[in-house]
């Protein structure tokens, strides 16, 4: 149990185009999912944090224009890099919050490269 | 502030040798969460280890076995007779409880880990 996907895994596309990332939690209801990003060689930082019904909270630094998430469900939440740049290449990685001691299931990640 | 400190940027060993991996952590919470993931070159995060601040008991799965000290804000994690596939990034994780009920996660920096035949 306690599976997270994402979709799509990797990604590659061409400056100034927008690309959507979606994650999903299987088998259980995640009323909050997060929303990490990972450079290479480095740590996971947060982004933002999504809660179902609502908007997402950003993390300090991070452009909620540029990074658009939706929650509109409790297993699906979205994150859009729009008008993505080469900069913008990362690994992109969501958590779902769930079970019985809200404990975080990550998903396998998207890697995103542009062009 | 929260943070989380893992020194060791990477550790090189042969394999069978014993490794441990360092994390120290900073919270003015006294109730908290210490995490250990995994994450191999594919990329995907593995859970290790969820360990409350109110535990201090050290734990032991398999070749694994960490050891909590609240005295020095340490939550190490040693590696008996390494093995090849050893070899990936360890993160160390924090995570306080938010008012708004959800529970973020701080990573610390990683840790590089090369189990050489």
């Amino acid at each position: 149990g306690a599976v997270v996907s994402q979709h799509p895994s990797r990604v590659i596309c061409k400056s100034g185009t927008s690309v959507k990332i979606e994650c999903r939690s299987l088998d259980f209801q995640a009323t909050t999912m997060f929303w990490y990003r990972q450079f290479p060689k480095q740590s996971l930082m947060l982004m933002a944090t999504s809660n179902e019904g609502s908007k997402a909270t950003y993390e300090q630094g991070v452009e909620k224009d540029k990074f658009l998430i939706n929650h509109a469900s409790l297993t699906l939440s979205t994150l859009t890099v729009t008008s993505a740049h080469p900069e913008d290449s990362s690994f992109y990685i969501c958590s779902a919050e769930g079970g019985r001691n809200n404990e975080q299931f990550f998903g396998p990640g998207t890697r995103l490269t542009v062009l | 502030a929260q943070k989380v400190t893992q020194a060791q940027t990477e550790i090189s060993v042969v394999e069978k040798e014993d490794v441990t991996l360092d994390c120290v952590y900073e919270t003015r919470d006294t109730t908290y969460y210490l995490f250990w993931y995994k994450q191999p070159p594919s990329g995907e995060l593995v859970f290790l280890i969820r360990r409350n601040s109110f535990d201090e008991q050290n734990e032991i799965s398999g070749r694994y076995s960490w050891n909590f000290q609240k005295s020095t804000s340490s939550f190490n994690f040693t590696i008996t007779a390494s093995q090849v596939v050893d070899s990936a990034v360890y993160f160390c994780a924090l995570s306080e409880a938010f008012s708004g009920g959800y529970n973020k996660l701080i990573f610390g920096a990683g840790t590089r880990l090369a189990v050489h035949p």
